[in-house]
């Protein structure tokens, strides 16, 4: 079965550093999407980032840029010039057959004025 | 394009009682989910449809909890006898099907926070 795990119940850092919130999976499928949701206190899942298995380049969409290692089959998010309203919980998702999505237990971010 | 629509935001229901809630998905997406989170936990998969076909559920979903996507538009999830347990929050997302779409997200609504007194 796939697993997304996420070993980082809590992460804290500076405003304006750079801070990489861990993800590891685990498929037996050679082709797979993986991606980062962002969820405030509102409670909204908000979509950041998609990376596919056959994909050669790192994605990154802004400030937002992930890390894969598929020999490690981990998928870490880097967040640069962390921002006061990044402060949320973040979740890793691997897309499974039919399209749902397995979550990880998450991350909650605070960031440091 | 508003998004993913949920109602009620909040129910708060007595242990025993039937609720129901609805999701209004993106309108050109013929994939709808249903996701359950508890609190400190990521969301967990209860069943999806494609347009008005329900192709998978999940052993999460007991024989209380039923869903429906009628004319493959909205969705309802109801859930009979409700119980102490089902206090969490229900998110629905949508997605689309369509060849190609493979790196398309899933969007998500703001959920329906249930809870059971």
């Amino acid at each position: 079965a796939q697993k997304i795990t996420q070993t980082q119940p809590g992460m804290f850092v500076q405003e304006k550093e750079a801070v990489t919130l861990d993800c590891t999976y685990d498929t037996s499928d050679q082709s797979y999407g993986l991606f980062w949701y962002k969820q405030p206190s509102s409670g909204e899942m908000i979509f950041l980032i998609y990376q596919g298995s056959y994909d050669e380049q790192n994605a990154t969409e802004g400030r937002y840029s992930l890390n894969f290692q598929k020999a490690r089959k981990s998928a870490n998010l880097v967040i640069s010039a962390s921002q006061l309203g990044d402060s949320a919980m973040y979740f890793c998702a691997m897309r499974e057959m039919g399209g749902k999505l397995i979550f990880g237990q998450g991350t909650e971010l605070s960031v440091k004025p | 394009d508003t998004g993913v629509s949920q109602d009620p935001r909040h129910k708060i229901t007595k242990r025993g009682q039937n609720v129901t809630f609805r999701c209004d998905p993106i309108s050109e997406h013929n994939r709808l989910y249903w996701y359950r989170q508890t609190l400190g936990q990521g969301p967990e998969f209860l069943t999806y449809f494609q347009n008005e076909a329900q192709l998978e559920k999940s052993r999460l979903l007991s024989d209380r909890f039923s869903a429906e996507r009628p004319k493959g538009s909205f969705s309802t999830l109801e859930i009979q006898r409700t119980e102490q347990g089902d206090s969490a929050m229900y998110l629905c997302a949508s997605s689309s099907a369509e060849q190609g779409s493979s790196n398309q997200p899933q969007h998500f609504g703001d959920g329906t926070r249930l809870s059971i007194l």
